[in-house]
């Protein structure tokens, strides 16, 4: 059964340093999501992808954040400079059509 | 944008009893309503969802009823098990936009 992929499982670093996370969506599935979840609470949408143009990133916190899609396939999310409130589980999950979303196992990451 | 609030965010029972759980949406656009179960580390799994067009469906033990008018939808499980035990999310979502998911209930059944 296909799968959504995402590397690494687990990331610790310092504070200041800069992270990035992949994540490669089940192919065919045009609608690629970036969750965080801190400890405790839901999900809450970072950017959301359609084909390669981000349709939602509000929520993104742009100074620190980025994220992209160049050729519409696989996704990287960045932190650069990393701070302890980043310290949260990065899920992502890809859809087709807006339909049911398929979560990948997740990126723990935590900020020392 | 959509809001989805959710109650209780705890919830203990006796294995065997039922639990409910209930959530609201604040987007009349919004026409999928998903529930998830995540156990402590792992990724969120889909285990029933339901869309606008109907108003209850089951699987098993488990069942999702949705209100409309009312904006609200619930997860019933019956005859609870202590492998229920875990978070479960309700989420919602309008044509074209993302997930917007609750703040979780936590489930705990006794033996």
């Amino acid at each position: 059964e296909a799968e959504v992929a995402q590397s690494p499982r687990y990331k610790i670093t310092e504070k200041s340093q800069a992270v990035a996370f992949w994540c490669d969506p089940i192919s065919g599935h045009a609608t690629l999501y970036w969750y965080r979840q801190i400890l405790g609470q839901g999900p809450e949408l970072l950017v959301q992808f359609q084909d390669e143009s981000v349709v939602d990133d509000s929520q993104l916190p742009k100074d620190r954040f980025s994220a992209e899609r160049l050729k519409g396939v696989d996704s990287t999310l960045k932190i650069q400079p990393a701070e302890l409130g980043d310290s949260a589980m990065y899920l992502c999950a890809s859809s087709y059509a807006g339909g049911e979303l398929f979560f990948g196992e997740g990126s723990r990451l935590t900020v020392l | 944008g959509e809001n989805v609030e959710q109650h209780p965010s705890t919830l203990s029972v006796q294995e065997g009893d039922s639990a409910v759980i209930k959530c609201t949406y604040s987007d009349s656009a919004s026409n999928y309503f998903p529930w998830y179960k995540q156990e402590l580390g792992k990724r969120p799994q889909l285990i029933i969802d339901i869309r606008s067009n109907v108003g209850e469906k089951k699987d098993q033990r488990i069942a999702v009823t949705l209100n409309k008018t009312a904006k609200h939808f619930s997860l019933h499980i019956t005859e609870t098990q202590p492998e229920d035990s875990a978070v479960y999310f309700c989420a919602a979502i309008r044509p074209g936009t993302a997930l917007i998911f609750g703040k979780g209930t936590t489930l705990s059944v006794s033996s």
